[in-house]
């Protein structure tokens, strides 16, 4: 099945600092690659996502890539406020037999100081 | 407003019981899903539901049943099987399988069993 790796497990940036969080993804069939953002005591909510026939996707503060060849995925946060501090977990849809589940990565804890 | 309801937010249990945790959904989602978040290990996914009167074992089902008997509801019950129950679990949903629709996600319910 799919194996979704996430780096970093916590980055600290200053407010107005860029953040960049990586995930890697190894199933090569896997087409569908979301992102999401979980504040304290709350479910997930998605904040962005990214199909394969795409490489970059942008949606203000917000930009993911994709690198189908090297199978890995980023999130791009630019100009940082405090209430980016969140978890934020990268996901992929992998093929094959696990069609239509989504495997997510193990977090990130994203502090953002004033 | 449309959303997912899980309750209740807190539940404790003595070891040995069995206790049923309750997801509702009014989005009209097909397709609803449990999945398990451990501090450090991401979302494990331990059951889902492409339509009612059907559901598959996910990654982690061991311990745990589930019924879908209505479309809006999709119950998790954590039975004394279950050798390490204490966790925040997250129901959630979407319109056709994860791959095809992004996941909405319910506040969780967090359970502590002694």
């Amino acid at each position: 099945g799919e194996n979704v790796e996430q780096h970093p497990s916590t980055l600290s940036v200053q407010e107005g600092d860029s953040a960049v969080i990586k995930c890697t993804y190894s199933d090569s069939a896997s087409n569908y690659f979301p992102w999401y953002k979980q504040e304290l005591g709350k479910g997930p909510q998605l904040i962005i996502d990214i199909r394969s026939n795409v490489g970059e996707k942008k949606d203000q503060r917000i930009a993911v890539t994709l690198n189908k060849t090297a199978k890995h995925f980023s999130l791009h946060i630019t100009e940082t406020q405090p209430e980016d501090s969140a978890v934020y977990f990268c996901a992929a849809r992998g093929g094959g037999t696990s069609y239509g589940k989504l495997t997510f990565g193990q977090g990130t804890i994203l502090t953002v100081h004033p | 407003d449309g959303g997912i309801t899980q309750s209740p937010k807190y539940l404790f249990r003595k070891e040995g019981q069995n206790v049923t945790l309750s997801c509702e959904q009014n989005l009209n989602h097909d397709a609803m899903y449990w999945y398990r978040q451990d501090p450090g290990q991401g979302l494990r996914l331990i059951y889902y539901s492409q339509i009612v009167n059907d559901f598959q074992k996910g990654d982690i089902a061991e311990g745990y049943s589930v019924s879908r008997e209505k479309k809006e509801s999709f119950p998790l019950t954590v039975t004394s099987a279950q050798k390490n129950p204490t966790a925040f679990y997250l129901c959630a949903s979407s319109i056709q399988g994860a791959g095809n629709s992004p996941l909405h996600f319910g506040n969780g319910t967090r359970l502590t069993v002694t």
